[in-house]
């Protein structure tokens, strides 16, 4: 399972564009980068999945730059609402999940 | 689609009292994974089903945990006797296409006094 470093911690203002950067150096070739969110009080949600170059849903898009060491998931025009923890997994189909410790990204008006 | 369903979403018991958490899978969904969390340790793998079969169990803390997966719609994790540091919410998830796209349902916040 590849190591991962994000930050602890980010903050923001309501409509800005917040971009939280992955690092997993050792990510095997058959694994795919996975990012969940986590509300306070809820579960943790799936909110997107790449493996290399860009994917975007209506939720965020995932860079994934050509070496697959790092990732970056952006939100766009971020709101208070999106006030949470993100969790980036590198895992294929098969692997258990472990979540790390995330990056909490705090949303100021 | 009425989601994870898990029950009860809160209990409190006593220090040597059997718990029994309760969660109900989306439909059609073959993986069923119980996970802990606590503000120290994060979220942790609990144990893994695949097709009602236990595929990783590594990650149950002891013999006073044990889960069953009886059909397809419904599996629990007991916890006998509970202690203190049992304390945390404990949330269940499933997934229909391999492990990384889970769904989780809302968990139980269980206290043991």
């Amino acid at each position: 399972l590849a190591k991962t470093t994000q930050p602890i911690s980010m903050d923001s203002y309501e409509g800005q564009e917040v971009n939280i950067t992955c690092s997993h150096n050792n990510i095997a070739t058959n694994d795919y980068i996975t990012w969940y969110q986590q509300f306070p009080s809820q579960g943790p949600r799936f909110i997107i999945q790449g493996y290399k170059t860009k994917v975007t849903n209506e939720v965020a898009s995932l860079f994934i730059p050509a070496d697959r060491k790092s990732s970056t998931l952006s939100l766009p025009r971020v709101s208070l609402s999106d006030t949470a923890v993100y969790y980036c997994l590198p895992m294929n189909r098969d692997d258990k999940i472990i979540f790390g410790k995330g990056t909490r990204l705090h949303i100021l008006p | 689609d009425a989601g994870v369903i898990q029950s009860p979403r809160h209990e409190v018991t006593e220090m040597g009292q059997e718990v029994t958490l309760r969660c109900k899978p989306i439909s059609g969904h073959n993986s069923l994974f119980w996970y802990r969390q606590t503000m120290m340790r994060g979220l942790e793998l609990l144990i893994y089903f695949n097709n009602n079969v236990p595929i990783d169990d590594s990650g149950m803390p002891e013999d006073r945990f044990s889960a069953k997966m009886p059909n397809a719609s419904f599996s629990t994790l007991k916890i006998q006797p509970s202690e203190p540091r049992d304390s945390a919410v404990y949330f269940c998830a499933s997934s229909g296409t391999g492990v990384s796209e889970q769904y989780f349902g809302p968990g139980t916040r269980l206290t043991v006094t």
